[in-house]
C-alpha cells in the first residue's frame, strides 16, 4: 500500500537546475511535511504544512521553497540546486485528529544527487 | 529549544544477543515520544509511541521502549535481535509546544547472523 508516494524516486542533476520534488498523499491527513536526511545528521526539517494555506519553515529551509496545491500534495522545489543539497528528501504526513495523531508517514524518499 | 540525543551511533551484534538503545531528550514538560526504524533502502515506519499511560511500551517486532521522565529518556530494547533487525533507528520527541517532532541523528544497528 502506498498512502505516500514521491516522485521521482531517483535523480541526477546539475549544479544550477531547478528541480521540483512531489509528493502525495491517500491517508487524508491534513499535515506534510518535507525532511531531508544526510549520513550522520538525522533527520532535518526543511518546511511543513498544516493545511493548504499553511506554510512553514523548518530549520533547513534556504535553498528550498515549497507548494502546497491540495490537501493531498506537497511539493519541494530547489530553484537552483548545489552539491550540498545532494541527499535523500522524505515527504511526510500525520493527522490532525485520531489514532494517527502526531504519528508521521513517510514516503518512500527521493535520492537526489546534485553533480 | 529542544534536543533528542543518540548515544550509540552504530551498534553491531550477533544474532540472539540482547538490545538497548538510548535516547535522551532535553525538554522537560510533556512529551510524546517515538522509535521510528528504517530498513536499507525502504522509508521510516514506526515502530512504537508514547503518549501516557504505563510507560513501558510495547511495539511490533518484539520491540519495546520505556518512558523514565526522571532521566528524560526512552530507551529502545529487544530481547534478542535478528538478523532481520539491521537498520537505522531514530527516536523522535514531540513536546507539548510543538505539533513537529525533533529527531535524533539515529543508531545504526547491523545484526551479524
Amino acid at each position: 500500500d502506498a498512502d505516500v508516494t514521491q516522485t521521482p524516486r531517483n535523480r541526477i542533476t546539475k549544479t544550477g537546475k531547478r528541480i521540483m520534488l512531489e509528493c502525495s498523499q491517500t491517508k487524508g491527513h491534513d499535515r506534510m511535511y518535507w525532511y531531508r536526511q544526510d549520513p550522520g545528521l538525522g533527520l532535518r526539517l526543511i518546511y511543513y504544512s498544516f493545511d493548504v494555506k499553511d506554510i512553514n519553515k523548518g530549520e533547513i529551509s534556504d535553498g528550498y521553497s515549497v507548494s502546497r496545491q491540495a490537501q493531498a500534495k506537497f511539493s519541494l522545489s530547489l530553484e537552483s540546486a548545489i552539491p550540498n543539497q545532494t541527499a535523500l528528501y522524505f515527504c511526510a504526513t500525520s493527522g490532525s485528529r485520531g489514532s494517527s495523531y502526531n504519528e508521521q508517514f513517510f514516503g518512500p524518499g527521493t535520492r537526489l544527487t546534485v553533480l | 529549544a529542544q534536543s533528542v540525543s543518540q548515544h550509540n551511533h552504530h551498534v553491531i551484534l550477533s544474532e540472539a544477543a540482547s538490545l538497548e538503545l538510548g535516547c535522551n531528550y532535553s525538554y522537560g514538560g510533556t512529551v510524546n515520544l517515538f522509535w521510528y526504524v528504517q530498513y536499507p533502502g525502504q522509508h521510516l515506519q514506526l515502530l512504537l509511541k508514547y503518549f501516557s499511560g504505563d510507560p513501558l511500551v510495547k511495539g511490533i517486532k518484539g520491540f519495546e521502549a520505556e518512558f523514565i521522565k526522571s532521566k528524560f529518556s526512552f530507551n529502545l530494547r529487544k530481547p534478542s535481535v535478528q538478523w532481520s533487525d539491521t537498520a537505522e533507528y531514530f527516536c523522535a520527541v514531540r513536546t507539548g509546544g510543538s505539533y513537529i517532532p525533533t529527531f535524533g541523528r539515529g543508531t545504526s544497528l547491523i545484526v551479524h547472523p
